[in-house]
Order: structure tokens, then sequence, then C-alpha cells
């Protein structure tokens, strides 16, 4: 079907709030992942997760950051109490046959004023 | 721990023949994966190689030495539009597998 699918595509809030990034994958595909890529910078893993399991969090980079995924489809990746440090592009993607070859969603790109 | 190197920038000019290298360092190797990404654009897949040596999509190949842990990716009769980050990616074995890692990226420029 459609392509990985983010929303929203640019958020701008508040040092402090939260935030929820939503991320719809390729139909199918029971893998699903998170990187925060800064500006000019490369991609930051942040979470994988297989089915509805994420079985490593370490590369999340602080409590503040959770993610979860649900019946095997839509995930949210929820920043609260956001920091400026916390802009960037957020990044998802999703692969069917193993990690090697990801189709990435178009990111959001998050502001923290 | 896993990590690639690749240089920051390459410039060639239109309708030339260029190659971006990569080295990696892993204590497990899957393969290596090749993407392109424009400006404000989204990581698009390129190419992936689990065996050495050369695998071949249109004007773009790929290539590996895991004895070296060494690969490139050769982009043939340059085009404007080429003009992109180019990022190679490992998986890294130590957590199952589907951690991948990320070079910094080479940034392409192709001239006219």
């Amino acid at each position: 079907g459609a392509g990985v699918s983010q929303s929203p595509s640019n958020k701008v809030t508040e040092k402090g709030k939260d935030v929820e990034l939503r991320c719809d994958p390729i139909s199918g595909h029971t893998a699903l992942y998170w990187y925060r890529q800064s500006l000019g910078q490369g991609l930051e893993f942040l979470i994988y997760f297989q089915g509805n399991s994420a079985p490593d969090k370490s590369g999340l980079p602080s409590d503040r950051f959770s993610a979860e995924r649900t019946g095997g489809s839509v995930s949210t990746l929820t920043i609260q109490r956001t920091q400026q440090e916390d802009s960037a592009v957020y990044l998802c993607a999703s692969s069917s046959l193993g990690p090697d070859t990801q189709y990435f969603g178009p990111g959001t790109r998050l502001t923290v004023l | 721990g896993q990590s690639l190197e690749q240089p920051s920038e390459v410039t060639a000019v239109e309708g030339a023949i260029v190659q971006i290298n990569c080295t990696y360092q892993t204590s497990g190797f899957y393969g290596l994966s090749w993407y392109q990404q424009h400006d404000g654009g989204a990581p698009t897949f390129l190419s992936y190689n689990a065996l050495d040596g050369l695998e071949e999509t249109g004007r773009f190949s790929s290539f590996l030495s895991r004895s070296d842990s060494y690969g490139y990716l050769l982009l043939q009769e340059l085009q404007m539009k080429d003009s992109a980050s180019y990022f190679c990616a490992v998986r890294d074995p130590n957590t199952g597998g589907f951690k991948t890692i990320f070079g910094a990226g080479t940034r392409l420029f192709v001239k006219a």
C-alpha cells in the first residue's frame, strides 16, 4: 500500500510541554524504527519494535522519551517535558524483510522554543 | 561498539563517476546498507551487500570487502539530482540485530 506516514509534519512547542509523534508504517511491515536527526547530522537510532514489542530501549536519550506500538501497526513516540535540545527531525521507518532494507517516512520536524 | 567512517563531502562533475567509501568496525557483521537523502527529504534505500563483491542497480553499484571491513557506493553518469547525502549503515549484533547504526553521511555535490 502507501508508504510510511508520519504526523504531524511540523511541531512547534514550548519548553516543558509534552509532545506525541505518530508513525503509520507500511501495511504488513512487522518491524518499526524511530530515529532522530539533528540538522546536518546522521541518524541517531532511538528504538525499534518487532510487532508490539520493543526489546531494546537503550537508545532512548532519557526517561522523558517513551514509545509504544499497538496492534502491530501505528506507533507513537512521546517526549515529556520537552527541552530545546530535543529539537530535531524525528524519522520513522518500517521493514518487512529485516532491518537491512528500511522504508522511511517524511519525518516530523520538532522545534522546542 | 559499532562505528562507521565515511568522508564528509565529495564533489564531482555531472556525467562523471564518483565513489563514496565506508569503513566499519563491528563485533559481528550482517551486511552493509546504503541510503540516499536529499535535503529536507527522507532517507531512501539504495542497496545492500551481505557478501563480498559488487552489486549493480542501474547507475548505482555497491561493493563490499568483508576481510577489509570496507565498502563503497559507486555512482556513474552523475546527474545534478544525485546531489544529496549518502549514508552507509550496519546492524548492531549485540542487540538482536535490529538496531541499525548509520554513518555520519557523505554530502555529494554534483557540479555542472
